[in-house]
């Protein structure tokens, strides 16, 4: 089975502009989950889809935001972007079928000038 | 509130020494899901093992052991003849459901072996 995929893998934005990155699920699985990982602050939780509705958000402006498509294939998008969006931005996918993992997918990074 | 402390920001050993990373977690809920991921260079979170509050019985994967303790809200991770490709940050990490909900990461420990 193949892995989790995110496209592109880097990017390179100026402030102000906005960014959309995309998740590519494991087959089969339903819940997509977003996190930014910083240096300073870690891994954190950004917002969780599943059967493309939202269920958990984590505590991130509204500038950033997402969605998910009837393939469970999700993106993210990040507007008005800061020098603080610069991190490694990773998704994780799940079969939401009691107990299970999340598996993550290389990552973007994405770099903020 | 969920929270999980990694004391150990960087560890470095010499090949083929044993290794211990230590994880602590706080939460109120009564079931609840530890994991261990690890992550290479690379960036990508390889998922390791993942425990649910009521097994507490040591696991054991080759070079790879876990050591959970409810009693001291514990999950050690012990990594035996450590190699260099062991060389990665290690995440230990909590939720209270599995699979879909958000996961509290600690802040990772950075673990070097030296050849």
């Amino acid at each position: 089975k193949a892995g989790v995929t995110q496209t592109p893998r880097y990017l390179i934005k100026t402030r102000g502009q906005q960014v959309t990155l995309s998740c590519s699920p494991i087959s089969g699985h339903r819940s997509v989950s977003w996190y930014q990982q910083t240096p300073g602050q870690g891994l954190q939780f950004l917002f969780e889809y599943f059967s493309e509705t939202q269920r958990n958000k984590g505590n991130f402006p509204g500038r950033f935001s997402g969605r998910q498509f009837s393939n469970s294939r999700s993106e993210m998008n990040v507007s008005t972007l800061e020098l603080g969006d610069s991190a490694l931005y990773l998704c994780a996918s799940s079969s939401d079928r009691p107990p299970d993992t999340q598996y993550f997918g290389p990552g973007t990074r994405l770099t903020v000038l | 509130a969920q929270k999980v402390t990694q004391a150990q920001t960087e560890i470095s050993v010499v090949e083929k020494e044993d290794v211990t990373l230590d994880c602590v977690y706080e939460t109120r809920d009564t079931t609840y899901y530890l994991f261990w991921y690890k992550q290479p260079p690379s960036g990508e979170l390889v998922f390791l093992i993942r425990r649910n509050s009521f097994d507490e019985q040591n696991e054991i994967s080759g070079r790879y052991s876990w050591n959970f303790q409810k009693s001291t809200s514990s999950f050690n991770f012990t990594i035996t003849a450590s190699q260099v490709v062991d060389s990665a940050v290690y995440f230990c990490a909590l939720s209270f459901n599995s699979g879909n909900t958000p996961l509290v990461f600690g802040k990772g420990t950075r673990l070097s072996v030296i050849a």
